[in-house]
């Protein structure tokens, strides 16, 4: 089975400033796929950015980018000229690449909470 | 529909009794999944369906819950018998299709459920 561990429970950060949130996994696959999911207060899931494993380039989606270290099976989140919109809690998930079987459903870690200072 | 939706947003239960809980997934998407979310933690997955098929349940906690997607559009988790450990956040999301580029899950407001 696959585990998600984010080591980070809060982290703050002024505006405007770049912040890093933590994200590593265990998984025995070799093809899968990474998430960096956004909650928000009002509760509704919001993907943020996603990563093929087989894709070497680090994703970018405007001021969030990743750092995928697949050999350490890391997957950190950079938000760069952090924004008071961003302030929620964020989950890094984990989907197989393969379908059926159980590997549908994502798994998630513990989440961060994530607090912009104006 | 412009989202999923999840009804109700709100739901208080006696310990012991039956409680259904529903989902629209976006129009067209064939995957659709429930997850469960206690306070403070990531939400954990229950079920998997494509289309009508229940294709995992590997996740479901015990015998008292149970899920359905008849029609392959609308789901219903319900929950029987609820106890105080039911208590959580119940999501649900839909896909387009079940793997590939095309299997982004987009994510409903969720259920909150809270066993007295």
């Amino acid at each position: 089975a696959q585990t998600v561990t984010q080591s980070q429970p809060e982290m703050s950060v002024q505006e405007a400033e770049t912040v890093t949130l933590s994200c590593t996994y265990d998984t025995s696959e070799s093809d899968y796929y990474l998430f960096w999911y956004k909650q928000p207060p009002s509760r509704q899931m919001i993907l943020v950015i996603r990563q093929e494993a087989y894709k070497q380039q680090n994703a970018t989606e405007n001021r969030f980018s990743v750092n995928f270290q697949k050999a350490a099976k890391s997957f950190s989140l950079k938000i760069s000229d952090s924004q008071l919109g961003d302030a929620a809690m964020y989950f890094c998930a984990y989907r197989s690449w393969y379908s059926g079987g159980g590997a549908d459903g994502l798994t998630f870690g513990k989440g961060t909470h994530l607090i912009i200072q104006p | 529909g412009a989202g999923v939706s999840q009804s109700p947003r709100y739901k208080v239960a006696k310990r012991g009794q039956d409680v259904a809980l529903r989902c629209d997934p976006i129009s067209g998407h064939v995957s659709l999944f429930w997850y469960q979310q206690a306070l403070g933690q990531g939400p954990e997955f229950l079920t998997y369906f494509q289309n009508e098929a229940q294709l995992d349940k590997s996740g479901l906690p015990s015998d008292r819950f149970f899920a359905e997607r008849p029609e392959g559009s609308v789901s219903t988790l319900k929950i029987q018998r609820t106890q105080q450990e039911d208590s959580a956040v119940y999501l649900c999301a839909s896909s387009l299709a079940p793997g590939g580029d095309l299997n982004e899950q987009f994510f409903g407001p969720g259920t909150r459920l809270t066993v007295l």
